[in-house]
């Protein structure tokens, strides 16, 4: 175990559906991020959370909405998703210096495998 | 209609060989390199990292090899296990671009009993 939980680890929407994916850290870190993974392209960045601020989206389309009430805790809200959007969708943490690019180890949870129909 | 999966290299090992994953990286600010392995349902493990300023890291039975003239990185795995069937990642990170890793396609390691 990484210390990184998500659940759930499968969901399977239609696309007018509204869920949310739910990332826990317990690694104490003040960095949090979520990854696609799908079948056609290598890791994509989708979001990262710096101090719960949120300082990267990576060109995500608006019906992908992520939420970081505390250091510990990421949200993805899921709305109105296109088949193509099924893929399996990684939470990781690091530790992060204040104030300046850090290269500390982003540790991954086990994904949830999301399945739009 | 079946949809077209990402070609991952696949590297086939025989178990208590030694194996090398490859890793060619483009951005020469790079200054901290990671690879990482996942298994079939699992989300990518932490296996070692090495900084610009190194060229070679050791860890428990895994080496990573770093040419920055070249831009390649590389990853030994001594007397290769069962349990080291994988998908290899490499990822780095930009530098001035803060705590974002960019990530290879990966490498598929299939170690034959």
């Amino acid at each position: 175990e990484t210390g990184v939980t998500q659940t759930p680890r499968h969901l399977v929407m239609g696309m007018t559906n509204k869920k949310s994916l739910k990332c826990e850290q317990h690694l104490g870190h003040n960095a949090m991020y979520w990854y696609k993974q799908s079948a056609k392209k290598p890791l994509e960045l989708m979001f990262v959370y710096n101090f719960k601020e949120q300082t990267e989206n990576n060109s995500v389309p608006s019906r992908f909405s992520p939420e970081c009430p505390n250091s510990s805790h990421l949200f993805l809200h899921l709305h109105t998703l296109q088949p193509e959007d099924s893929a399996l969708y990684l939470c990781a943490s690091s530790q992060e210096l204040a104030g300046g690019p850090s290269t500390d180890t982003q540790y991954f949870g086990p994904g949830t495998r999301l399945t739009v129909l | 209609g079946e949809s077209v999966g990402l070609h991952l290299p696949t590297l086939s090992v025989q178990e208590g060989d030694n194996s090398i994953i490859n890793c060619a990286y483009s951005n020469s600010a790079s200054d901290y390199f990671i690879w990482y392995k996942q298994e079939s349902g699992k989300g990518p493990q932490f296996i070692i990292d090495i900084r610009s300023n190194m060229d070679k890291r050791q860890g428990q039975r895994v080496t990573v090899l770093l040419n920055k003239t070249v831009k390649h990185l590389s990853l030994q795995i001594a007397a290769t296990q069962p349990g080291d069937s994988a998908v290899y990642f490499c990822a780095e990170n930009r530098g001035a671009a803060g705590n974002k890793l960019t990530f290879g396609g990966g490498t598929r390691v299939l170690v034959k009993p």
